[in-house]
């Protein structure tokens, strides 16, 4: 089975501080994601990476940058976290296949900034 | 860009019963998936079905690509299939296939009552 691993599952942080969000994926998959997810408002694409070292804008990508460096790593970088960044961090990946595109999913960061 | 609206936003059955959600989705797709939220935060992947019918178990999926829509079945519910069922779409293909990201409904919150 895929496994999506997040380094964290709570983490608590003051505003101001840099924040690194890991996830680390086992299956050789090209695309990798971050969302957040909001109550009432769903998940939302931050951004994504479809191969090492490139990256793309996803719906709400301010106060957001990501790192690839190595294929089975995407860390997602919150540069001066404020308290709005408070929110649920999913990471998920996929890869062209026989089902493209279809999403694993880790298990997901609790954010919260003070 | 492309709106996903999902139905009911609540519902709450008794074990046993069988159940019928709905996504609504704004423009053609080629990548749709049904995700279920378990009470955890994990999601999990339950059908990538652009278009026709699959079926695992007691559940089953069916996508009418042309009218817009797809369908997500339960049957005989446990009160395991408790959570959030979401749909996710996406209508661009980056090169790899499937890398784009999703664009995820606000989901339908299922209550399986014993």
């Amino acid at each position: 089975d895929v496994k999506v691993t997040q380094s964290s599952r709570y983490l608590v942080k003051r505003t101001g501080e840099k924040v690194f969000l890991e996830c680390v994926q086992d299956m050789d998959h090209e695309n990798m994601f971050w969302y957040r997810q909001d109550p009432g408002l769903g998940l939302r694409l931050i951004y994504f990476s479809y191969d090492v070292k490139m990256k793309e804008k996803g719906d709400i990508p301010e106060g957001y940058s990501v790192s690839r460096e190595k294929k089975e790593r995407f860390s997602l970088i919150l540069e001066s976290a404020s308290t709005n960044q408070t929110s649920m961090y999913l990471c998920a990946s996929s890869s062209p296949g026989t089902d493209i595109g279809k999403l694993f999913f880790g298990s997901g960061t609790q954010l919260s900034v003070l | 860009g492309i709106q996903v609206e999902q139905s009911p936003p609540d519902l709450i059955l008794q074990e046993g019963a069988n159940s019928t959600l709905r996504c609504n989705f704004s423009d053609s797709v080629n990548n749709l998936q049904w995700f279920h939220q378990n009470p955890w935060g994990q999601l999990i992947n339950l059908f990538y079905i652009p278009s026709g019918t699959k079926q695992n178990g007691r559940l089953s999926a069916t996508t009418v690509a042309t009218e817009r829509y797809s369908l997500l079945y339960i049957s005989s519910s446990q009160t395991t299939d408790s959570g959030v069922y979401f749909c996710a779409v996406s209508t661009e293909m980056y090169s790899g296939g499937g890398a784009d990201g999703l664009t995820f409904g606000k989901g339908t919150h299922l209550i399986i009552q014993p």
